[in-house]
């Protein structure tokens, strides 16, 4: 049975990184992580996507083991404007399944 | 590049009515999905198509949910009778090709209906 994970909430102050974590035990051997962006009254928006080891583009990092159960979205020096919630999204074959979500609080 | 648009926005109606959300998708894109977002959790998916297909309906609740996405284009989801439980946030997105887990998918607003 497919299962995503990730903790409900974090908190971290401005400046520093964050890294979030997604659990995927049974991520089909094809499929890609992807990480979505939410804030309040606003459909997710992409951020990064990987297939294994380190994918890093203008705003996050991507770090993906060999054994690919699990991934952690990274984002360096986070300032108020991250606070949002995070969702990994995980295909297993001919689903992909959203998790369900990382809240990040980011404080002054 | 207009985004995915969806409304309407809000909807409040009681119990065993009926209601109706239309999205239109970017332009070109071939797959659009509908997902129901519980507050508090993730999307959940409920139908998606490429071009005017269905490739998965698994998830939804056929006795009482409906979509059609004539022309390949916009798409009208809808819920007839509504139960309390369908009280979401319905969020429509679009992707440029498959519709697999490599693609990028461009969400809407989403339209926040609460069932009385």
């Amino acid at each position: 049975l497919a299962k995503t994970t990730q903790p409900i909430s974090m908190d971290s102050y401005e400046g520093q990184e964050v890294n979030i974590t997604c659990s995927h035990n049974n991520i089909a051997t094809n499929d890609y992580i992807t990480w979505y962006q939410q804030f309040p009254s606003q459909g997710p928006r992409f951020i990064i996507q990987g297939y294994k080891t380190k994918v890093t583009n203008e705003v996050a990092s991507l770090f993906i083991p060999a054994d690919r159960k699990s991934s952690t979205l990274s984002l360096p020096r986070v300032s108020l404007s991250d606070t949002a919630v995070y969702y990994c999204l995980v295909g297993y074959g001919q689903n992909f399944v959203f998790g369900p979500g990382t809240r990040l609080s980011v404080l002054p | 590049e207009a985004g995915v648009a969806q409304s309407p926005r809000y909807k409040i109606i009681e119990k065993r009515q009926s209601v109706a959300f239309w999205c239109n998708p970017i332009s070109g894109h071939a797959t659009l999905y509908w997902y129901q977002q519980i507050l508090g959790q993730g999307p959940k998916l409920l139908i998606q198509f490429q071009n005017n297909g269905v490739v998965d309906d698994s998830q939804l609740p056929k006795d009482r949910f409906s979509a059609e996405r004539l022309k390949g284009v916009d798409s009208t989801l809808k819920i007839q009778p509504a139960k309390l439980e369908d009280s979401a946030v319905y969020l429509c997105a679009s992707s440029f090709v498959a519709g697999t887990s490599t693609d990028t998918q461009y969400f809407g607003p989403g339209t926040r209906l609460t069932v009385l």
